[in-house]
């Protein structure tokens, strides 16, 4: 089974501060993703990545930043929190075009 | 754009059968999902059908596709209350996934 793991379950961090969400999958999927998740909004991809040092901007980008030095880890970075970036991240991986996603049990981000 | 539908909210009783509707807007997709997301966790991937396929069977899912009315729609047979979830539909063409608000299906004892 593909095991995608985030590193934190719930995290509370300050107005202000740069925030690190990793996330790393065994399967050795070229196609890693970040989404967030707000009641209403649904899933909205904030970037994703095809390959190692490759990222490509999603539909909500701004605020946000990512990194993928290694295949199997992916990071999502928020430089300067802010109290609008409340809420549940997931991450997620495939291995090709066409095939599914597999997710991980997301982090719920909270900044005060 | 494509667009994913769902109605919002169900209720059934315990082991009567579940039906969770989608529809979807994009003809050129490949395959279209259902995802499983319990309280405080991920999506699960619950089963998926490939664009040409009316039907897929699978235990207790089933999943049917009318690819001409773009409506497809996951079938719970002998609902129980481990069922009791929000429920996604997604469609995507290769990594672009757009996914339905999802469904939350409650199951009353």
């Amino acid at each position: 089974d593909v095991k995608v793991t985030q590193s934190s379950r719930y995290l509370v961090k300050r107005t202000g501060e740069k925030v690190f969400l990793e996330c790393v999958q065994d399967m050795d999927h070229e196609n890693m993703f970040w989404y967030r998740q707000d009641p209403g909004l649904g899933l909205r991809l904030i970037y994703f990545s095809y390959d190692v040092k490759m990222k490509e901007k999603g539909d909500i980008p701004e605020g946000y930043s990512v990194s993928r030095e290694k295949k199997e880890r992916f990071s999502l970075i928020l430089e300067s929190a802010s109290t609008n970036q409340t809420s549940m991240y997931l991450c997620a991986s495939s291995t090709q075009d066409n095939s599914p996603l597999h997710f991980g049990n997301g982090t719920r981000l909270t900044v005060t | 754009g494509e667009d994913v539908e769902q109605s919002l909210f169900l209720s059934v009783r315990e082991g009567d059968s579940s039906v969770i509707n989608c529809t979807y807007t994009d003809s050129s997709s490949t395959y279209l999902y259902w995802y499983k997301q319990e309280p405080g966790a991920g999506l699960q991937l619950l089963t998926y059908i490939f664009s040409n396929m009316d039907m897929k069977q699978d235990q207790r899912l089933t999943v049917l596709l009318n690819k001409k009315d773009k409506h497809l729609s996951l079938r719970i047979a002998d609902t129980q209350t481990g069922d009791s979830a929000i429920y996604f539909c997604a469609e995507n063409e290769g990594q672009n996934f757009v996914f339905g608000p999802g469904t939350r299906l409650s199951v009353l004892p």
